[in-house]
C-alpha cells in the first residue's frame, strides 16, 4: 500500500526554469512533510520540510506548497540549475514521541539542462 | 562532527546466506532508523532503535533483525537472504523521536544477492 504518491517519475527542465514535483498522501495522521535530495552514490539529504499548519514554506530557491484539504504538497525549485540534477523524494511522518518513520514517495529524477 | 557512516560499501552474497550491515550514528544522536531502497524506488522503513531498544518496525519479516549498542551504533542482520533483498540499505540517525527531528542518512550499503 503506497501511502505517498509522487509524480512525475522524471523531469527535464532547462536552466533557469521552474521544476515542480507533486505528492499526495492518504494518511491524515501525517503531520510532517520533508523533501529529500539524493545524488548518485549518496544517501538522501533533507532539503526542506513543512508542517500542515502552514500552506507554504520558502527557503532560498526551494518552496513547499501544502494543501491540507486536498492532501497534497509540492516542491517548486525556482531558477533551476544543473547542480540541482538529482533524485527528489517527498516523505511524510507522524506523531511526536512515536517512531518517526518516514514514508517516502517513489522519487522524481530531475535533469536540468544547459 | 562526524556524519553517519556505514560499512561495508558494497557486498555480494548468495541466496540463503546471512549478512550483517553496520552503521555509526552522528555524534550526539541516540536514534537509528534503517531503510531498504530498491533500485528506482523510495526508501522503505525497516525498523528503528532508540536507546538500544527497538521502537517501531515496518512491514519486513523477522529474518530482518537489528541491534543498537551503548554508543548508539547499530547493526542490521538479514538471515536466509533472498534475491529480492538486493537493495541499497540506508541508516539514518537523529536525536530523539519527534516526527520533525531531522534524520541524517548515511551513504548506504549496496547489497547484491545472487
Amino acid at each position: 500500500q503506497q501511502q505517498v504518491k509522487q509524480s512525475p517519475q522524471s523531469l527535464i527542465v532547462q536552466k533557469g526554469g521552474i521544476s515542480i514535483i507533486n505528492c499526495a498522501y492518504e494518511n491524515t495522521a501525517f503531520d510532517y512533510f520533508p523533501w529529500y535530495q539524493q545524488f548518485p552514490g549518496k544517501g538522501p539529504a533533507l532539503l526542506i520540510a513543512i508542517r500542515p499548519d502552514v500552506s507554504e514554506k520558502k527557503e532560498g530557491r526551494f518552496t513547499i506548497s501544502f494543501n491540507k484539504s486536498a492532501k497534497q504538497f509540492s516542491l517548486h525549485i525556482m531558477d533551476s540549475q544543473p547542480g540541482d540534477s538529482a533524485t527528489y523524494f517527498c516523505a511524510a511522518s507522524k506523531g511526536a514521541g512515536t517512531a518517526s518513520k518516514l514514508t517516502f514517495g517513489t522519487g522524481t529524477r530531475l535533469q536540468v539542462t544547459l | 562532527e562526524t556524519g553517519v557512516t556505514q560499512s561495508p560499501t558494497h557486498l555480494i552474497k548468495t541466496r540463503g546466506q546471512q549478512v550483517t550491515l553496520r552503521c555509526s550514528s552522528q555524534s550526539g544522536h541516540n536514534t537509528v532508523s534503517w531503510y531498504q531502497q530498491a533500485l528506482g524506488q523510495g526508501p522503505q522503513f525497516i525498523f528503528q532503535y532508540y536507546r538500544e531498544e527497538e521502537n517501531g518496525r515496518g512491514n519486513f519479516p523477522p529474518r530482518f533483525s537489528g541491534l543498537q549498542f551503548p554508543n548508539y551504533s547499530s547493526e542490521l542482520n538479514v538471515n536466509a537472504l533472498e534475491l529480492d533483498d538486493s537493495a541499497l540499505y540506508l541508516c539514518a540517525s537523529s536525536q530523539g523521536l519527534a516526527a520533525n527531528n531531522e534524520q541524517f542518512f548515511g551513504p548506504g550499503t549496496r547489497l547484491t544477492v545472487l
